[in-house]
């Protein structure tokens, strides 16, 4: 079955770094654009950022543009958020996603990783 | 605030059929796709594209969309529906992906 495991998700002072990855199995991972999703405790869904299969494309949302890089490798099949520069309001739980670009949704979740951003 | 609007909280009496709506402008060019979570468990997904479920979603899940707004309907709510379900889709600008403030389902 298909299994997205995250990790590097831990606790940060304001204006630290991280980076989290994904461990992708059960999939044909170099088919598949892949995302980052997050959640801030007790808050919804927050779309952080896409990447296309042959990492051609990113995207990104206006909250994190110029602060976090996503990147994978397809040897690998691993995903990557390095989060830079980061603020009291990235504290969340990061979700590794696979997407379905052709109709935009999200059909593999894994369990997420925790990222406190805290002094 | 999201460009996608949900009602923070519904209730339905078991068994019955509740829709939950979600409505934004982008909507009237894309399709939503919708999301279950449950507590301390990661989303999943029940409906996408036009109205398809993946394997494994029961039948009672629906979906339909009339202009701006998406629809995800429950036929015959059970128990173990009680969870948050939230909306995705694109933004305005049809740039970027978001997600809907989500809906707290309560089966009475």
């Amino acid at each position: 079955q298909v299994q997205l495991v995250e990790s590097g998700g831990d606790l940060v002072q304001p204006g630290g770094s991280l980076r989290l990855s994904c461990a992708a199995s059960g999939i044909n991972f170099s088919d598949y654009f892949m995302s980052w999703i997050r959640q801030a405790p007790g808050k919804g869904l927050d779309w952080v950022s896409y990447i296309s299969s042959s990492s051609d494309y990113t995207n990104y949302a206006d909250s994190v543009k110029g602060r976090f890089t996503i990147s994978r490798d397809n040897a690998k099949n691993s995903l990557y958020l390095q989060m830079n520069s980061l603020r009291a309001e990235d504290t969340a739980v990061y979700y590794c996603v696979s997407l379905k670009y052709d109709l935009d949704y999200f059909d593999y979740w894994g369990q997420g990783t925790l990222v406190t951003v805290s002094s | 605030s999201s460009e996608l609007t949900q009602d923070p909280a519904v209730s339905v009496a078991l068994g019955q059929t509740v829709r939950i709506t979600c409505q934004g402008d982008s909507l009237r060019t894309f399709y939503a796709s919708w999301y279950q979570q449950k507590p301390g468990q990661a989303p999943i997904l029940v409906i996408y594209g036009q109205n398809n479920r993946p394997s494994g979603i029961p039948d009672r899940f629906s979906g339909s969309n009339s202009g701006n707004t998406a629809s995800l309907t429950i036929t015959g709510a059970q128990t173990e529906d009680e969870a948050d379900y939230f909306c995705n889709s694109r933004d305005s600008s049809g740039l970027h992906l978001v997600f809907g403030g989500g809906t707290k389902l309560t089966v009475l």
